[in-house]
């Protein structure tokens, strides 16, 4: 079955440097969701990306589809302690299916 | 803004018991999530469910699981016989359509600990 697999597992930055995360499926999708996730709280929708090699920007969060659609990154700049969290990618595979795949997560610790 | 929101927030249960999970999704909704998440793990798909039944179900909703949309706000995730393995988050979400149109809002989660 598809499988959704992020790298790094985990991630430890100084406050200021920048992150990336990166999401591979196993097979094509037909988009893909990314979600937040502090601590003890639920998955926040961030951002749905759609079209092959499609960019979108939210404020120091770029989040980039690629071209043959079967993977994704997330990339910030200059972290914040407000972006700890595990960040997941979520993809909905594209053989009429409704259902998305949560991606293994990349934990993000920021350090002051 | 609208929220889904999920009953009860942790829930304690004896192995072979059932239990019952509420969710009441976002009012304009049509199609409703159940996820699990297994502390410290991947979120996993459950079921989604469209206009009274189930539309998709994943390998972990075996016979022992069941949803249902009893009124037009609630809907149930129901665990027959519990086991330990169960002991997880459970998740709601629903969206307002299904495709590439739909964003999907989660409820904050009931914690099930299965002794």
């Amino acid at each position: 079955g598809q499988q959704v697999m992020q790298i790094p597992q985990y991630q430890h930055v100084q406050e200021g440097e920048d992150f990336t995360t990166y999401c591979n499926s196993s097979t094509t999708l037909s988009n893909i969701q990314w979600y937040k996730q502090r601590p003890g709280g639920h998955p926040v929708f961030l951002i749905q990306l759609v079209k092959s090699g499609e960019v979108k920007k939210q404020k120091r969060l770029t989040f980039q589809f690629g071209e043959a659609k079967k993977n994704s990154s997330l990339h910030i700049t200059a972290t914040q302690t407000t972006d700890v969290g595990t960040y997941f990618c979520a993809g909905r595979g594209a053989s009429g299916t409704y259902k998305y795949i949560f991606g293994t997560g990349t934990r993000l610790k920021v350090l002051a | 803004e609208p929220e889904v929101t999920q009953t009860p927030s942790h829930q304690v249960t004896q192995m072979g018991q059932e239990v019952i999970l509420r969710c009441v999704p976002i009012s304009n909704h049509l199609y409703f999530y159940w996820y699990r998440q297994i502390l410290g793990q991947k979120v996993e798909f459950l079921v989604s469910f469209y206009n009274n039944e189930i539309s998709e179900k994943s390998e972990i909703f075996d016979d022992q699981f069941s949803v249902e949309r009893p009124d037009g706000s609630n809907f149930t995730l129901k665990i027959r016989s519990t086991k330990l393995e169960d002991s997880a988050m459970y998740f709601c979400a629903s969206t307002r359509v299904a495709g590439v149109a739909d964003t999907q809002y989660f409820g904050p989660g009931t914690r099930l600990t299965v002794l």
